[in-house]
C-alpha cells in the first residue's frame, strides 16, 4: 500500500514569492493534516480536513497561507506571499477515521528554504 | 497550559538498551504516542499508550502512567540504525490534536 505522497520534496523560493504544497493522503484516509515543523522542534498543526472539509484552522496565518482539498482527497497548501521565517518543513499526515482518533501517517514532507 | 517535556539529546552504545522520557502537563488526555524521525524524513508511529502500563513492540517497549504524566520509550539491543529523533505527542480529549514534544535525539556510538 502507497504511503502519503508529497511533492515537491524541496522547494527554494525568494521572499514575496508565492509557493505551493501538494499532498496525497493513504487510500481510504479520510482525515488529513498540514504540519510545520522547525528544526529541533515537533510538527505544529496548521490545518485538519475531515473529508473536504476544513474542522480545525485555527493555527493557520490566513493572511498569507491558504489551503484546499476540493474533492476530499488530495490537498494543496500555498504561501504567498512568502516570508523568510516561512522556511521550515512541511509535513502532510492522514489518518482513517475521522475525528482526529486514529494513527496519523506522515509523508516525507517539503523542504522550503525563504532566501 | 498544555506542556510536553522530554531530554533534549541523549547518547547510549550499540547493543545496550536506553530509555527516553516523556512528561506531559495537558488539559486532556486521550493517549501518547512514539514517533521515530530520522533526520531529513518523515515522522514514523512507533507505539501508542492509552491505559497504564508497559506495551512491547520487538525492540521497542513504550509504558504511560497516567496519574504521574509519564511514558518512557524503551529502545533494546540498540543499532546504528536507532540514530534518530524519538518525538512524544499527547492526544487531547478536547479537538484531538496531538501536542508534540521538541524530541530527544538519539546517538548510537559503536
Amino acid at each position: 500500500e502507497a504511503g502519503v505522497v508529497q511533492s515537491p520534496r524541496y522547494k527554494i523560493i525568494e521572499k514575496k514569492q508565492p509557493v505551493a504544497f501538494w499532498c496525497n493522503p493513504i487510500s481510504g484516509h479520510n482525515t488529513l493534516y498540514w504540519y510545520r515543523q522547525n528544526l529541533g522542534q515537533g510538527p505544529e498543526l496548521l490545518i485538519r480536513y475531515e473529508n473536504e472539509e476544513a474542522v480545525d484552522d485555527s493555527q493557520l496565518p490566513k493572511d498569507r497561507f491558504s489551503a484546499e482539498r476540493l474533492k476530499g482527497v488530495d490537498s494543496t497548501l500555498k504561501i504567498q506571499p512568502a516570508e523568510l521565517g516561512d522556511s521550515a518543513v512541511y509535513l502532510c499526515a492522514s489518518s482513517g477515521r475521522t475525528g482526529g482518533t486514529d494513527t496519523q501517517y506522515f509523508g516525507p514532507g517539503t523542504r522550503l528554504t525563504v532566501l | 497550559g498544555q506542556n510536553i517535556d522530554q531530554p533534549t539529546e541523549m547518547t547510549a552504545t550499540e547493543g545496550a538498551i536506553v530509555q527516553i522520557n516523556c512528561t506531559y502537563q495537558t488539559s486532556g488526555f486521550n493517549g501518547l504516542f512514539w514517533y521515530q524521525q530520522h533526520a531529513g524524513e518523515a515522522p514514523t508511529f512507533l507505539s501508542y499508550n492509552v491505559l497504564d502500563g508497559l506495551e512491547e513492540k520487538g525492540r521497542f517497549s513504550s509504558f504511560l502512567s497516567r496519574s504521574k504524566g509519564y511514558s518512557y520509550l524503551l529502545l533494546k539491543e540498540l543499532q546504528m540504525k536507532d540514530s534518530a529523533s524519538y518525538l512524544c505527542a499527547v492526544r487531547d480529549d478536547s479537538n484531538y490534536q496531538l501536542i508534540w514534544g521538541a524530541g530527544t535525539k538519539l546517538i548510537i556510538k559503536p
